[in-house]
C-alpha cells in the first residue's frame, strides 16, 4: 500500500500569509494526487486534481505542484474561510490512500 | 448538479449488519465508478471500497475485505454498500463519491454522509 504523509499536522497563520502544506508519497505515484478541503461536519470538497489543475470554482489562492513523491498546496494569500482541514489523496493505485490531514487555523 | 444522498443512518450492535444506500442525480450513473470513504471521530479520511461503472469490478480496503460489499443498481442510479460483522471501529460517517471518470480513483463528488455507530 501507499503511505501518504502530511506536514504539518496543523498550522496557525495570519490572514494574508502564505501557507504551505506538503504531502509525500511512500512510493511514486507520478501526478496521481488529489488535495481536498473538509470544514467541520460538512463533507470533503475537492481543490486540485493531477497535483496541479485547479477544480472550477476554486480560488485562485489555491495551487498545487509536485511530482513523483513529493507534492505541495500552496494558499497564496490565507483567508479566514480557508480555516479547514486539507487532505491529500493518492489515485495512483489501490488502495485509494490519504493523508492524515493539516488543520489551518487562523492566528 | 451532482447530487449524492447517503441513507442507512443507525446504531447497530458489535456483529450485527447494516446497508448503506446512496441516490445519485444529476449525472450518467452507470458511466462513472463510485466508492465509498469513511471518518471516524475526530480522524481523518479513509477509503473503503470502489466499484466501477458497470459494477464488475470492485475494490476493498483491508480493513473492510470479507466483511462488506459494495453494490450498485444502475437501473435506479443507487450504490450500496452492505456491512456485516460490523466492530467498534467501523463507527464512523460513511461518504458516497462519485468519480471524475470511468475508473480513476480520483473522487469530485460527495454526499453529506451518513452516521453508523457500532456499540453495545
Amino acid at each position: 500500500d501507499i503511505q501518504m504523509t502530511q506536514s504539518p499536522s496543523s498550522l496557525s497563520a495570519s490572514v494574508g500569509d502564505r501557507v504551505t502544506i506538503t504531502c509525500r508519497a511512500s512510493q511514486g505515484i507520478s501526478n496521481d494526487l488529489a488535495w481536498f478541503q473538509q470544514k467541520p461536519g460538512k463533507a470533503p470538497k475537492s481543490l486540485i486534481y493531477a497535483a496541479s489543475s485547479l477544480h472550477s470554482g476554486v480560488p485562485s489562492r489555491f495551487s498545487g505542484s509536485g511530482s513523483g513523491t513529493d507534492f505541495t498546496l500552496t494558499i497564496s494569500s490565507l483567508q479566514p474561510e480557508d480555516c479547514a482541514t486539507y487532505y491529500c489523496q493518492q489515485y495512483n493505485s489501490y488502495p485509494l490512500t490519504f493523508g492524515g490531514g493539516t488543520k489551518v487555523e487562523i492566528k | 448538479e451532482v447530487q449524492l444522498l447517503e441513507s442507512g443512518e443507525g446504531l447497530v450492535q458489535p456483529g450485527g449488519s447494516l446497508r448503506l444506500s446512496c441516490a445519485a442525480s444529476g449525472f450518467i450513473f452507470s458511466r462513472y465508478a463510485m466508492g465509498w470513504v469513511r471518518q471516524a471521530p475526530g480522524k481523518g479520511l479513509e477509503w473503503i471500497s470502489a466499484i466501477s461503472g458497470s459494477g464488475s469490478s470492485t475494490f476493498y480496503a483491508d480493513s473492510v475485505k470479507g466483511r462488506f460489499t459494495i453494490s450498485r443498481d444502475n437501473s435506479k442510479n443507487t450504490l450500496h454498500l452492505q456491512m456485516s460483522s460490523l466492530r467498534a471501529e467501523d463507527t464512523a460517517i460513511y461518504y458516497c463519491a462519485k468519480d471524475a471518470d470511468f475508473w480513476s480513483g480520483h473522487y469530485v463528488g460527495w454526499g453529506q454522509g451518513t452516521l453508523v455507530t457500532v456499540s453495545s
